[in-house]
């Protein structure tokens, strides 16, 4: 069962704020959200993760819902090089020895507009 | 910096040849992990491996073994290739399970 659900695709105009969305109802407590990128069957690329409160990095923030149920990426500024698939992924953060892989679903095609 | 390689990036091969896939990382990581990704799909797990010496089964393993026999090497083997393992494959390293995962730019395998 996919834990997470995203739009199969997004437009957004050049130099305009992206938002992704990415429902995760069914989130644990120990689970976080992770975000991934694909551009042109590159290697995906990581941006971006958080447990509870809300992030930014250089690339992109993070606002998770108080619920935690719901998620929302944020690219401030898009340029054409974001155009790319983006992937909202759940999993538990290993710290210690554990691990398992990350689980792609189809993510959200985001094509940005010049 | 090269982070992680993968050889070769394109190779074909015919039905029933093996071949061996070699993912190296420079960045002294602890986990490994081999994925395929088909058209249209995201990545699917195959095998992972959580130090030097240990490997694990993902989620579509039958098919193919793996090997990690020094830190920064880990071999992805196809004994018996067939149609249905035509994809790309993603080798990726992280330091700690849950921390940020490094790809490489994937091998295109065709099997006839």
């Amino acid at each position: 069962d996919a834990k997470t659900t995203q739009p199969p695709s997004m437009d957004c105009a050049e130099g305009r704020a992206a938002n992704l969305p990415c429902n995760h109802s069914t989130i644990s407590g120990n689970e976080y959200v992770y975000w991934y990128r694909q551009i042109h069957s590159q290697g995906p690329q990581y941006i971006i993760h958080g447990l509870k409160n809300n992030e930014t990095n250089e690339m992109a923030s993070l606002i998770i819902t108080e619920d935690r149920k719901s998620s929302t990426l944020i690219l401030p500024h898009a340029t054409l090089r974001d155009t790319a698939v983006y992937y909202c992924i759940v999993r538990v953060f290993y710290s210690g020895g554990g691990a398992d892989g990350l689980t792609f679903g189809k993510g959200t095609h985001l094509i940005i507009q010049p | 910096n090269a982070g992680v390689t993968q050889t070769p990036k394109f190779r074909v091969l015919k039905t029933g040849q093996s071949m061996t896939l070699l993912c190296a990382q420079d960045m002294n990581h602890e986990y490994m992990y081999w994925y395929r990704q088909d058209p249209g799909m995201g990545l699917r797990l195959i095998h992972y491996s959580v130090g030097e010496g240990t490997t694990a089964k993902g989620e579509v393993p039958d098919g193919y073994n793996v090997s990690r026999l020094k830190k920064q090497n880990f071999l992805l083997g196809l004994e018996s290739a067939a149609p249905s393992q035509t994809s790309v494959y993603f080798c990726a390293s992280s330091y700690r399970g849950g921390t940020e995962a490094f790809f490489g730019q994937g091998t295109r395998l065709t099997v006839v």
